[in-house]
């Protein structure tokens, strides 16, 4: 059974700053794997989408990248805003239909 | 921006009763699931629905649960007699085809 970890848990940082979030997943037969951002008592959007066959998408200030081979992918945040503060989830898709979700990194940027 | 909208977005209920979550998909897509998260804990499958049936489902969709497509714009998901367990919030999503999930706010459920 597929298993995602993301680390770290929880992250704090200063505003303006670079940051990196990590999600790794056990099985490496991914159809995709996907970037969610969760508000507390909100829904999950969707950021970034990485199919099996890519290494990296872009969007604005956050790029993702993908490792199968080494079941990582790292979800990147250039100049960070207090508007980013929120829980990022990793879901890896196994088989047709199953996404596989981490525990999330729950963010703060500091002004 | 098309979007997917469920419906209660609170319920409170006592255990024992019936609850009935409704999700309205994104109308051009054809792939329908139902997620919840625990409190505290990772979003988990529950099911997912294509071609009006069940296509896949988890081992937390036991006998007490079933997915309904009443009508061409509705997607439901169905607790026939509530545990305290049940306690948490329902995600319902859907997808245009093998890729992107897109999910809708949240259904949240308190089982008393």
């Amino acid at each position: 059974k597929q298993e995602v970890t993301q680390i770290p848990a929880a992250l704090s940082v200063p505003e303006g700053e670079n940051l990196v979030l990590n999600c790794s997943f056990t099985d490496s037969a991914i159809y995709n794997l996907q970037w969610f951002r969760q508000d507390p008592g909100k829904g999950l959007t969707s950021l970034l989408l990485i199919q099996s066959s890519q290494r990296e998408q872009t969007s604005g200030r956050l790029n993702a990248s993908l490792d199968k081979s080494s079941g990582r992918s790292t979800l990147y945040i250039a100049a960070s805003q207090p508007g980013d503060s929120a829980t990022y989830l990793c879901a890896a898709k196994t088989g047709a239909n199953n996404l596989f979700f981490g525990t999330g990194t729950r963010l703060t940027v500091i002004p | 921006e098309p979007e997917v909208t469920q419906t209660p977005s609170h319920q409170v209920t006592q255990m024992g009763q019936e609850v009935i979550l409704r999700c309205v998909p994104i109308s051009n897509h054809l792939y329908f699931y139902w997620y919840r998260q625990i409190l505290g804990q990772k979003v988990e499958f529950l099911v997912s629905f294509y071609n009006n049936e069940i296509s896949e489902k988890s081992e937390i969709f036991d006998d007490q649960f079933s997915v309904e497509r009443p009508d061409g714009s509705n997607f439901t998901l169905k607790i026939r007699s509530t545990k305290l367990e049940d306690s948490a919030m329902y995600f319902c999503a859907s997808a245009a085809g093998a890729g992107e999930l897109f999910f809708g706010e949240g259904s949240r459920l308190t089982v008393l």
